[in-house]
């Protein structure tokens, strides 16, 4: 079982394209992040919505937390490519036990092409 | 150290050799996690450390995987009689506090584990 759905799962675009990346669920997450693998490395942490609603501006790069703190998206505008990689959203569940489970959905496979 | 450190950065072994992989937090980071990631897949969440009691543990995959963590710093994730679907990338992360401010980690780059 998926919890944590992401689409597209491959993206190849022009370079000056703008383009978005959903990540949706049924369940509701006390936050959702956003990060940015490269091949051989772990990921990097893009950004953290926790407010339903909530939008965070990181240079190009647009973060929006659903109003039910259920999906998320990510918009590129003007993307570059240096913006190729591997975007991966989490949500962060609190399980029964009280502890925290990070959920990641599959990755969105992003190639720019100059 | 700067960041999430793991070693190897690679390994091959034979199926039904034993592996060890290890992971260096961040310095004062109490929580530490372990990741699988397959090949076009996402990450798959195997274990959470506390200090070095493991609260959850409910995602290693079988009995065969197992892993530790002394002096709130170093943890080893061991797979024993590794099978071919063992292969994939490891993962291990940390965060300052329990369970990070929001969740936020920091994850290291990674054991590619192939069994052949």
């Amino acid at each position: 079982t998926q919890l944590l759905e992401q689409s597209p799962q491959f993206l190849s675009i022009q370079e000056g394209e703008n383009l978005t990346v959903y990540c949706n669920s049924s369940s509701v997450f006390s936050s959702l992040q956003w990060y940015r693998q490269e091949p051989g490395e772990g990921p990097v942490l893009l950004v953290t919505v926790v407010t339903g609603g909530e939008v965070k501006k990181l240079k190009r790069l647009t973060f929006q937390f659903g109003d039910a703190r259920k999906d998320s998206s990510l918009h590129i505008t003007a993307a570059q490519p240096g913006d190729t990689g591997l975007y991966l959203c989490a949500g962060l569940l609190i399980t029964q036990g009280g502890s925290e489970k990070l959920v990641f959905g599959k990755g969105t496979k992003l190639t720019v092409n100059p | 150290g700067a960041g999430v450190s793991q070693s190897p950065s690679n390994k091959v072994t034979e199926k039904g050799k034993d592996v060890e992989l290890r992971c260096d937090p961040i310095s004062g980071h109490t929580a530490l996690y372990w990741y699988r990631q397959r090949l076009g897949q996402g990450l798959e969440f195997l274990i959470y450390f506390q200090g070095n009691s493991a609260p959850d543990k409910s995602g290693l995959p079988s009995d065969r995987f197992s892993a530790e963590r002394t002096g709130e710093s170093v943890s080893t994730l061991t797979i024993q009689r590794t099978q071919q679907e063992d292969s994939a990338v490891y993962l291990c992360a940390s965060s300052p506090l329990y369970g990070g401010l929001y969740g936020e980690q920091y994850f290291g780059p990674g054991t590619r584990l192939t069994v052949t």
